[in-house]
């Protein structure tokens, strides 16, 4: 069955920027792949960051933007505050199918 | 802006049929290019699709699940169900429904229990 990767925990410091990423085991992941990127925090539901590699909602605040990065969508926040401290999740279609991948845990330290 | 909200029974019994309902308010089921999706999450670990059914009924399923799992739709009521049948303690999660296209907008998710 096909594998969606994620870093499994990453720590940012607030003001920084980091890249969270999101590969395939079925090779590079491309616009085809419709990448999603969701946050979710302790006790809520999932809140839908960027749609469609790099297209956000009009809540997603603008320090977050979506790209394909070295064969992976990557999703990076720049001036990383207190409240993007979450789990992040990619979503993947592949295969006439979705897959998620195991997330990711962000600190903010 | 759409709307949707899971129901359904918090408790199930092993080997029985789990059934949930997504309502969905500002748009319709049956219009648009959109994708109706079930996703669960067990406690404590990462989110799962389980499948999702198109405008015009077509569905395509989490191979993992997929002999277990029926999602179907309900124009009159407006909703999508989820079917899950032969429960067991590992099926314990939230559901979620969503509706995926132009962007991705989740019910806020329904807690099920396996009980013996």
């Amino acid at each position: 069955q096909t594998v969606v990767t994620q870093e499994p925990s990453l720590t940012v410091s607030p003001g920084g920027t980091v890249t969270l990423t999101c590969g395939s085991s079925t090779g590079a992941v491309t616009s085809g792949h419709y990448p999603y990127w969701f946050q979710q925090k302790p006790g809520q539901a999932p809140r839908t960051l960027i749609y469609d590699t790099s297209n956000k909602h009009s809540w997603t605040p603008a320090r977050f933007s979506g790209s394909l990065l070295g064969g992976k969508a990557a999703l990076t926040l720049s001036d990383v505050q207190p409240e993007d401290e979450a789990d992040y999740y990619c979503l993947l279609y592949l295969g006439g199918t979705r897959v998620f991948g195991g997330g990711t845990k962000l600190t903010v330290l | 802006q759409v709307h949707l909200q899971e129901s359904g029974p918090g408790l199930v019994k092993p080997s029985q049929t789990l059934s949930l309902t997504c309502t969905v308010s500002g748009g319709s089921i049956s219009s648009g290019n959109y994708y109706w999706n079930w996703i669960r999450q067990p406690a404590g670990k990462g989110l799962e699709w389980i499948g999702r059914m198109y405008t015009n009924g077509v569905t395509s399923y989490n191979p993992s699940l997929k002999s277990r799992v029926t999602i179907s739709g309900d124009t009159s009521k407006n909703q999508f169900s989820l079917n899950l049948n032969s429960v067991t303690a590992a099926d314990t999660a939230v559901y979620y429904c969503a509706r995926e296209g132009a962007g991705y907008y989740w019910g806020q998710g329904t807690p099920v229990t396996f009980s013996s």
